[in-house]
Protein backbone atom coordinates (compact mmCIF):
# COMPACT_ATOMS: atom_id res chain seq x y z
CA UNK A 1 0.00 0.00 0.00
CA UNK A 2 1.01 3.39 -1.00
CA UNK A 3 1.60 5.70 2.35
CA UNK A 4 0.47 9.16 3.06
CA UNK A 5 1.45 11.53 0.76
CA UNK A 6 1.30 15.54 1.27
CA UNK A 7 1.44 18.42 -0.91
CA UNK A 8 3.16 20.56 -1.58
CA UNK A 9 6.62 19.42 0.29
CA UNK A 10 7.60 22.83 0.28
CA UNK A 11 6.21 26.16 0.34
CA UNK A 12 7.29 29.63 0.79
CA UNK A 13 4.56 32.66 1.60
CA UNK A 14 4.92 35.99 2.50
CA UNK A 15 2.80 37.36 5.47
CA UNK A 16 -1.40 37.98 4.55
CA UNK A 17 -1.29 35.38 1.87
CA UNK A 18 -3.40 32.65 2.44
CA UNK A 19 -2.38 28.75 1.67
CA UNK A 20 -3.94 25.09 0.90
CA UNK A 21 -2.20 22.21 1.85
CA UNK A 22 -3.28 18.45 0.69
CA UNK A 23 -2.95 14.89 2.23
CA UNK A 24 -3.60 11.42 0.75
CA UNK A 25 -4.51 8.79 3.33
CA UNK A 26 -3.39 5.38 3.07
CA UNK A 27 -6.26 3.74 1.10
CA UNK A 28 -9.02 2.42 2.92
CA UNK A 29 -8.65 5.41 6.05
CA UNK A 30 -10.90 7.33 7.47
CA UNK A 31 -9.22 9.34 9.81
CA UNK A 32 -6.87 11.76 8.89
CA UNK A 33 -5.73 13.90 11.91
CA UNK A 34 -3.24 17.50 11.08
CA UNK A 35 -0.10 18.74 12.77
CA UNK A 36 1.90 21.48 13.39
CA UNK A 37 5.62 21.28 14.69
CA UNK A 38 7.91 23.67 15.55
CA UNK A 39 11.15 23.98 17.36
CA UNK A 40 9.14 26.47 19.88
CA UNK A 41 5.82 24.22 20.06
CA UNK A 42 6.96 20.97 19.47
CA UNK A 43 3.80 19.04 17.82
CA UNK A 44 0.72 20.57 18.51
CA UNK A 45 -2.94 18.40 16.93
CA UNK A 46 -4.45 20.76 14.70
CA UNK A 47 -7.84 18.63 14.15
CA UNK A 48 -8.87 15.66 12.90
CA UNK A 49 -11.59 14.24 10.53
CA UNK A 50 -13.06 11.04 10.07
CA UNK A 51 -15.80 10.46 7.49
CA UNK A 52 -16.09 13.68 6.46
CA UNK A 53 -16.90 15.24 9.49
CA UNK A 54 -14.44 17.01 12.08
CA UNK A 55 -14.22 15.22 15.04
CA UNK A 56 -11.78 16.61 16.86
CA UNK A 57 -9.86 20.49 17.24
CA UNK A 58 -6.76 21.73 19.07
CA UNK A 59 -6.15 25.23 20.23
CA UNK A 60 -5.53 26.75 17.08
CA UNK A 61 -7.06 30.54 15.76
CA UNK A 62 -9.82 30.35 13.40
CA UNK A 63 -7.56 31.42 10.64
CA UNK A 64 -6.62 27.34 10.70
CA UNK A 65 -9.37 25.24 8.63
CA UNK A 66 -9.59 21.70 7.27
CA UNK A 67 -12.09 19.64 5.15
CA UNK A 68 -12.17 16.19 4.47
CA UNK A 69 -13.66 14.29 0.66
CA UNK A 70 -15.34 11.68 0.24
CA UNK A 71 -12.74 9.98 -1.01
CA UNK A 72 -10.95 10.38 2.66
CA UNK A 73 -8.23 13.11 1.54
CA UNK A 74 -8.01 15.98 3.43
CA UNK A 75 -6.67 19.67 3.02
CA UNK A 76 -5.81 22.39 5.60
CA UNK A 77 -6.31 26.41 4.73
CA UNK A 78 -4.23 28.79 7.19
CA UNK A 79 -5.78 32.27 5.60
CA UNK A 80 -3.55 35.86 6.67
CA UNK A 81 -0.41 34.28 7.21
CA UNK A 82 1.93 35.45 10.05
CA UNK A 83 5.28 34.41 10.47
CA UNK A 84 4.55 32.14 13.21
CA UNK A 85 2.83 30.10 11.21
CA UNK A 86 6.24 28.42 9.83
CA UNK A 87 6.11 25.02 10.50
CA UNK A 88 6.45 21.46 9.34
CA UNK A 89 2.44 20.95 8.85
CA UNK A 90 2.14 16.82 8.88
CA UNK A 91 -0.82 14.76 8.52
CA UNK A 92 -1.39 11.40 9.59
CA UNK A 93 -4.13 8.68 8.89
CA UNK A 94 -5.36 5.90 10.90
CA UNK A 95 -7.79 2.73 9.92
CA UNK A 96 -9.92 1.86 12.44
CA UNK A 97 -12.76 3.49 14.45
CA UNK A 98 -12.47 4.03 18.01
CA UNK A 99 -9.58 6.56 19.21
CA UNK A 100 -6.25 6.85 19.65
CA UNK A 101 -5.13 4.65 17.37
CA UNK A 102 -1.22 4.00 15.40
CA UNK A 103 -1.29 6.80 13.32
CA UNK A 104 0.48 6.96 9.84
CA UNK A 105 2.30 10.10 9.51
CA UNK A 106 3.20 11.50 6.00
CA UNK A 107 6.36 13.20 5.04
CA UNK A 108 5.43 16.89 5.45
CA UNK A 109 4.87 20.18 4.22
CA UNK A 110 7.39 22.31 5.52
CA UNK A 111 5.82 26.52 5.29
CA UNK A 112 8.13 29.03 5.34
CA UNK A 113 6.05 32.72 6.19
CA UNK A 114 8.02 35.76 4.70
CA UNK B 1 0.00 22.70 24.40
CA UNK B 2 2.18 19.53 25.21
CA UNK B 3 1.20 16.49 27.65
CA UNK B 4 4.38 14.98 27.97
CA UNK B 5 7.88 15.97 29.26
CA UNK B 6 10.88 13.67 27.95
CA UNK B 7 14.23 13.58 29.56
CA UNK B 8 17.19 13.72 28.41
CA UNK B 9 16.73 16.06 25.74
CA UNK B 10 19.98 14.93 24.30
CA UNK B 11 21.48 11.41 24.49
CA UNK B 12 24.39 10.35 22.96
CA UNK B 13 25.65 7.06 22.94
CA UNK B 14 28.01 4.49 20.85
CA UNK B 15 27.03 1.83 19.01
CA UNK B 16 26.35 -1.21 20.43
CA UNK B 17 25.38 0.18 23.88
CA UNK B 18 21.44 0.80 25.04
CA UNK B 19 19.12 4.07 24.89
CA UNK B 20 16.87 4.27 27.58
CA UNK B 21 14.07 7.42 26.93
CA UNK B 22 11.48 8.82 29.46
CA UNK B 23 8.08 10.14 29.35
CA UNK B 24 6.41 11.59 31.55
CA UNK B 25 2.57 12.75 31.21
CA UNK B 26 0.02 14.70 33.13
CA UNK B 27 -3.74 13.37 32.67
CA UNK B 28 -5.19 9.82 33.04
CA UNK B 29 -4.78 8.27 29.67
CA UNK B 30 -6.25 5.87 27.81
CA UNK B 31 -2.84 4.37 25.52
CA UNK B 32 1.06 5.81 25.17
CA UNK B 33 2.73 5.53 21.65
CA UNK B 34 6.40 5.95 20.72
CA UNK B 35 7.17 7.90 17.44
CA UNK B 36 10.78 8.01 15.82
CA UNK B 37 11.37 11.23 13.50
CA UNK B 38 14.43 11.04 11.12
CA UNK B 39 15.81 14.47 10.44
CA UNK B 40 12.64 17.00 10.20
CA UNK B 41 10.79 14.10 8.51
CA UNK B 42 7.41 12.65 8.99
CA UNK B 43 6.82 9.86 12.57
CA UNK B 44 7.00 6.51 12.45
CA UNK B 45 5.04 4.70 14.80
CA UNK B 46 6.76 2.42 17.32
CA UNK B 47 4.96 0.99 19.78
CA UNK B 48 1.71 1.35 21.78
CA UNK B 49 0.94 0.08 25.09
CA UNK B 50 -2.32 0.62 26.60
CA UNK B 51 -3.01 1.82 29.98
CA UNK B 52 -3.60 -1.40 31.63
CA UNK B 53 -0.07 -3.19 30.66
CA UNK B 54 3.06 -2.96 32.06
CA UNK B 55 5.63 -3.18 29.64
CA UNK B 56 5.94 -4.02 26.27
CA UNK B 57 8.49 -5.55 23.58
CA UNK B 58 8.91 -4.94 19.71
CA UNK B 59 12.11 -6.16 18.71
CA UNK B 60 14.91 -4.23 20.01
CA UNK B 61 12.31 -2.14 21.70
CA UNK B 62 11.16 -2.54 25.39
CA UNK B 63 8.65 0.35 26.72
CA UNK B 64 7.77 0.25 30.36
CA UNK B 65 4.02 2.64 31.42
CA UNK B 66 3.96 3.27 35.02
CA UNK B 67 0.48 4.98 35.11
CA UNK B 68 0.76 5.25 38.89
CA UNK B 69 3.44 8.05 38.33
CA UNK B 70 2.55 9.04 35.05
CA UNK B 71 5.68 7.80 33.36
CA UNK B 72 6.72 6.00 30.33
CA UNK B 73 10.24 4.91 29.29
CA UNK B 74 11.48 3.07 26.48
CA UNK B 75 14.65 1.48 25.81
CA UNK B 76 16.72 0.58 22.75
CA UNK B 77 18.70 -2.16 22.93
CA UNK B 78 21.94 -3.18 21.04
CA UNK B 79 21.78 0.48 19.26
CA UNK B 80 22.88 1.24 15.95
CA UNK B 81 23.67 4.52 13.62
CA UNK B 82 20.50 4.29 11.91
CA UNK B 83 18.62 4.47 15.49
CA UNK B 84 19.65 8.25 15.38
CA UNK B 85 16.80 10.26 15.08
CA UNK B 86 14.17 12.06 17.91
CA UNK B 87 11.84 9.61 19.64
CA UNK B 88 8.62 11.46 21.17
CA UNK B 89 5.73 9.43 23.10
CA UNK B 90 2.09 10.33 22.66
CA UNK B 91 -0.64 10.16 24.58
CA UNK B 92 -4.03 9.41 24.00
CA UNK B 93 -6.58 10.45 26.50
CA UNK B 94 -10.21 10.70 26.98
CA UNK B 95 -9.78 13.86 28.85
CA UNK B 96 -7.68 15.97 26.23
CA UNK B 97 -9.75 14.95 23.45
CA UNK B 98 -11.15 11.93 21.68
CA UNK B 99 -10.86 10.54 18.20
CA UNK B 100 -7.48 10.24 17.37
CA UNK B 101 -5.81 13.24 19.14
CA UNK B 102 -2.37 12.42 20.52
CA UNK B 103 -0.76 14.71 22.65
CA UNK B 104 3.08 14.72 22.16
CA UNK B 105 6.16 14.95 24.33
CA UNK B 106 8.77 17.16 24.11
CA UNK B 107 11.05 14.69 22.38
CA UNK B 108 14.29 13.29 22.88
CA UNK B 109 17.35 13.49 20.08
CA UNK B 110 19.19 10.57 20.31
CA UNK B 111 22.52 10.38 18.58
CA UNK B 112 24.32 6.94 17.79
CA UNK B 113 28.44 6.98 16.95
CA UNK B 114 29.95 4.41 15.27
Amino acid sequence: KAGVTQTPRYLIKTRGQQVTLSCSPISGHRSVSWYQQTPGQGLQFLFEYFSETQRNKGNFPGRFSGRQFSNSRSEMNVSTLELGDSALYLCASSYPGGSYNEQFFGPGTRLTVL
Amino acid sequence: SQQGEEDPQALSIQEGENATMNCSYKTSINNLQWYRQNSGRGLVHLILIRSNEREKHSGRLRVTLDTSKKSSSLLITASRAADTASYFCATGSILTGGGNKLTFGTGTQLKVEL
